[in-house]
């Protein structure tokens, strides 16, 4: 059983174009996450959610919206796609707790925008 | 804004010698991750440190937690070639704050 999915595994798009990257994780974890990963692997953390509130929202631009339909859901939908979103975007999830808890991610999304 | 540096970017080394990966933060954390990522894979747990000078080892991988809380190191003995990919810290610095290091890539020769 795959604890984190994503889908699609790759995408490949136009400029200008609307897509979406989903994401499900069956561990019963409170909170996830959408990370961004460059061409450098630098890996930056866009959003988090835990129980269906934003609670962390890093500065990326506003054509980024992740959206939670429940607990087990973190989908992140991007407007007018740029050449520069052309990356591998991860998502992951964690317990909830006073400590933070390791982090399980999903197999990635390589987005490709030409 | 908060910073996590690694060093070395990158290490080559033959099969059976040492590595070490060091992580700098520039504040102090509360407690810091390591992950592993393998080539065209997505990065997975290894340990977590939480309190100051702490050490922990598995198998061959020695991981400390600076006095300070501001720094970590990873070392592995006599690198096999299983332990190639991007080595990652991961500083936690409040409530579900947490930056990732700029990551290491260890490549190991047979």
């Amino acid at each position: 059983d795959t604890a984190v999915s994503q889908t699609p595994k790759y995408l490949v798009t136009q400029m200008g174009n609307d897509k979406s990257i989903k994401c499900e994780q069956n561990l019963g974890h409170d909170t996830m996450y959408w990370y961004k990963q460059d061409s450098k692997k630098f890996l930056k953390i866009m959003f988090s959610y835990n129980n269906k509130e934003l609670i962390i929202n890093e500065t990326v631009p506003n054509r980024f919206s992740p959206k939670s339909p429940d607990k087990a859901h973190l989908n992140l939908h991007i407007n007018s796609l740029e050449l520069g979103d052309s990356a591998v975007y991860f998502c992951a999830s964690s317990q909830e707790g006073g400590l933070p808890y390791e982090q399980y991610f999903g197999p990635g999304t390589r987005l490709t925008v030409t | 804004g908060q910073q996590v540096m690694q060093i070395p970017q990158y290490q080559h080394v033959q099969e059976g010698e040492d590595f070490t990966t060091y992580c700098n933060s520039s504040t102090t954390l509360s407690n810091i991750q390591w992950y592993k990522q393998r080539p065209g894979g997505h990065p997975v747990f290894l340990i977590q440190l939480v309190k100051s000078g702490e050490v922990k080892k598995q198998k061959r991988l020695t991981f400390q937690f600076g006095e300070a809380k501001k720094n970590s190191s990873l070392h592995i003995t006599a690198t096999q070639t299983t332990d190639v990919g991007t080595y990652f810290c991961a500083g936690h610095w409040g409530y579900q704050k947490v930056t990732f290091g700029t990551g290491t890539k260890l490549q190991v020769i047979p």
